[in-house]
């Protein structure tokens, strides 16, 4: 099993919707989550980050943690074809080694 | 402020050839992590340095080296590469477990022949 999980995709959704992806990860006493955004041929851009469980909202996108159900997920509202890109869920690890896995990513594409 | 300096940015290699991948950060950052990413395979973890002093192995590491020089710097050895090594490379930092700020450089693109 893969340490972080996500759907490859991609997903594709029009213009105006919302865009939903999840993210599961195995590690129990992870503690911090993050959502990346990268556009083909740049490197990744932190979009959120996320450490207690519920929602956190910034702009048009929330991000949601339940860490009983090991579940990460990124809500884009009002999708644009800007935010076509494929999205990176990390996790930090527990233990304290600064462990940082990523997922193999979820391309999104917004169609007008 | 330049942030996560890697280089070279694109390196062609032979195989058994070897070569070094440098990373800098001037955010005095604790940890430094090296990934690669393949098409469809996300980021994974190569090595990873959680304070200076210190290496550990990420997902990976076969066929890798690092060494974590200073706080600022942490290198990537590739001692003989194969055609399996052909990646995008990507350096990056944070400051502290907890913190909202992983920091990544350009990358650094390697085809190996």
């Amino acid at each position: 099993q893969k340490e972080v999980e996500q759907n490859s995709g991609p997903l594709s959704v029009p213009e105006g919707a919302i865009a939903s992806l999840n993210c599961t990860y195995s590690d129990r006493g992870s503690q911090s989550f993050f959502w990346y955004r990268q556009y083909s041929g740049k490197s990744p851009e932190l979009i959120m980050s996320i450490y207690s469980n519920g929602d956190k909202e910034d702009g048009r996108f929330t991000a949601q943690l339940n860490k009983a159900s090991q579940y990460v997920s990124l809500l884009i509202r009002d999708s644009q074809p800007s935010d076509s890109a494929t999205y990176l869920c990390a996790v930090l690890l527990g233990g304290g080694y600064n462990k940082l896995i990523f997922g193999a990513g979820t391309r999104l594409a917004v169609h007008p | 402020n330049a942030g996560v300096t890697q280089t070279p940015k694109f390196q062609v290699l032979k195989t058994g050839q070897s070569m070094t991948l440098q990373c800098a950060q001037d955010m005095n950052h604790n940890s430094m992590y090296w990934y690669r990413q393949d098409p469809g395979m996300g980021l994974r973890l190569i090595y990873y340095s959680a304070s200076e002093g210190t290496t550990d192995k990420g997902e990976v590491p076969n066929g890798y080296n690092v060494s974590r020089l200073n706080k600022r710097e942490f290198s990537l050895r590739l001692e003989s590469a194969a055609p399996s090594q052909t990646s995008v490379y990507f350096c990056a930092s944070i400051p502290k477990e907890g913190a909202n700020v992983l920091t990544f450089g350009a990358g650094s693109r390697l085809t190996v022949l």
